[in-house]
Order: C-alpha cells, then structure tokens, then sequence
C-alpha cells in the first residue's frame, strides 16, 4: 500500500523560504518510472502542479514557479522535500505530493501554508 | 502554451448520466487523466490514459478521448459522487503538467 505524508510549516511570514517534506512509503524512488509530484491548491480553487522528480533524478519545473522552486529526494529516506523561496500571500494554500507514473495516484493528505506577516 | 478548458459547473439528477468535458487543441494526440475531489478531501485518481480505471473505481466512470474533447463519463450518477472534477495532461511542447480549472459537479 502506497502512501504520503506532507510535513512543514503552517505559517510562513512574506519574503521567507518555505520547505515541505513528502515522507512515503511502499514504494522506491530508485524504480524505473517512479516520480513524486507537488501540487498545490489556493483556497476554493483550482489544482497547480508545482514541481516533478523521477527516480533517474530528472526534474521537472512549473514554468511560471520555476525560479523560486527546488525539488530534491533522499532515496535512502523515502522522502522529497520541495523549496519554494521567496514566499507571498498568493502561496497561501494546501500542498499535496503525489507518487507519479504520469498520473497521480495516491496524494498525501495535504498541509495547509498560511503566508502572513 | 498548451491550455485545457473545463466548465465550471454540471448538474445531474441521481440516476442519470453526468459528462464532464476537458477541451484542448488536438487533445486527442495527448493523454488525460481524470481526479475527483471531494469536499475537505485529497484529489483521488478515477480515470487515467483517458479511458482506465484505477482498481476500485467503479465501472460507472468511464473515460473518452477524440479530437478537441476528453469526456468523463458518470452513468447512473449518486449523490456521493458530488465532488469536484479535475482533467491533466502533460504539455510536451514545455514540458509540463496541467490540470484544467475544475468541474463543479451538483447532484441535484
């Protein structure tokens, strides 16, 4: 059985870098075709895929997020944590990760982030 | 760059059939992925490579890809199916995921 956790801050104050960790399990980020997904969800509205790692190191950016995000795995931890630097209160939402063979499936639970001064 | 287009909204009576669409140019040549979203919830996978259903997804979601239009299928819909529904595509000309801006789904 697959799952994923998210874990991190639940407020960041404006201008702060915000780190999230995917913590998961059954599953190996070192099997051909794995990736971990970060999506994100402002309240009330729609889903915004944020950044993609595959199991050969492959990464794969929003194009309109790309130069404030850095994804990352740790293999031996079963864990990818996502950077997001420079945060507003227009980040403000719920982050899911999700285990990645071209679709998404499962997703975490998801953390609220609260951006506020 | 690549957009995908969903009505914000569809209603259906218990027991009919709800069809939520996706549109895209030629989003044919791509592959869909459908997830339903219920209030206070994770997203959850229903259908993927357009027509697929994940195990213990019922056989009531059903999946179609041609031409402009992907179609999610619910056939006799019920009341539990009231949720939020999302298509994603992978966008090969940038290399990116997208999710459509999501279905309203009302059971009426």
């Amino acid at each position: 059985q697959i799952t994923l956790k998210e874990s991190g801050p639940t407020l960041v104050k404006p201008t702060q870098t915000l780190t999230l960790t995917c913590s998961f399990s059954g599953f190996s980020l070192s099997t051909s075709g794995v990736g971990v997904a970060w999506i994100r969800q402002p309240p009330g509205k729609a889903l915004e895929w944020l950044a993609l790692i595959y199991w050969d190191d492959d990464e794969w950016y929003s194009p309109s997020l790309k130069s404030r995000l850095t994804i990352t795995k740790d293999t031996s931890k079963n864990q990818v944590v996502l950077t997001m630097t420079n945060m507003d209160p227009m980040d403000t939402g719920t982050y899911y990760c999700a285990h990645s063979r071209d679709w998404f499936d499962p997703w975490g639970q998801g953390t609220l982030v609260t951006v506020s001064s | 760059s690549y957009v995908v287009t969903q009505p914000p909204s569809e209603s259906v009576a218990p027991g009919q059939t709800a069809r939520i669409s996706c549109g895209g140019n030629n989003i044919e040549s791509k592959t869909v992925h459908w997830y339903q979203q219920k209030s206070g919830q994770a997203p959850a996978l229903v259908v993927y490579d357009d027509s697929d259903r994940p195990s213990g997804i019922p056989e009531r979601f059903s999946g179609s890809n041609s031409g402009n239009t992907a179609t999610l299928t619910i056939s006799r819909v019920e009341a539990g199916d009231e949720a939020d529904y999302y298509c994603q595509v992978w966008d090969s000309s940038s290399d990116h995921v997208l999710f459509g801006g999501g279905t309203k789904l009302t059971v009426l």
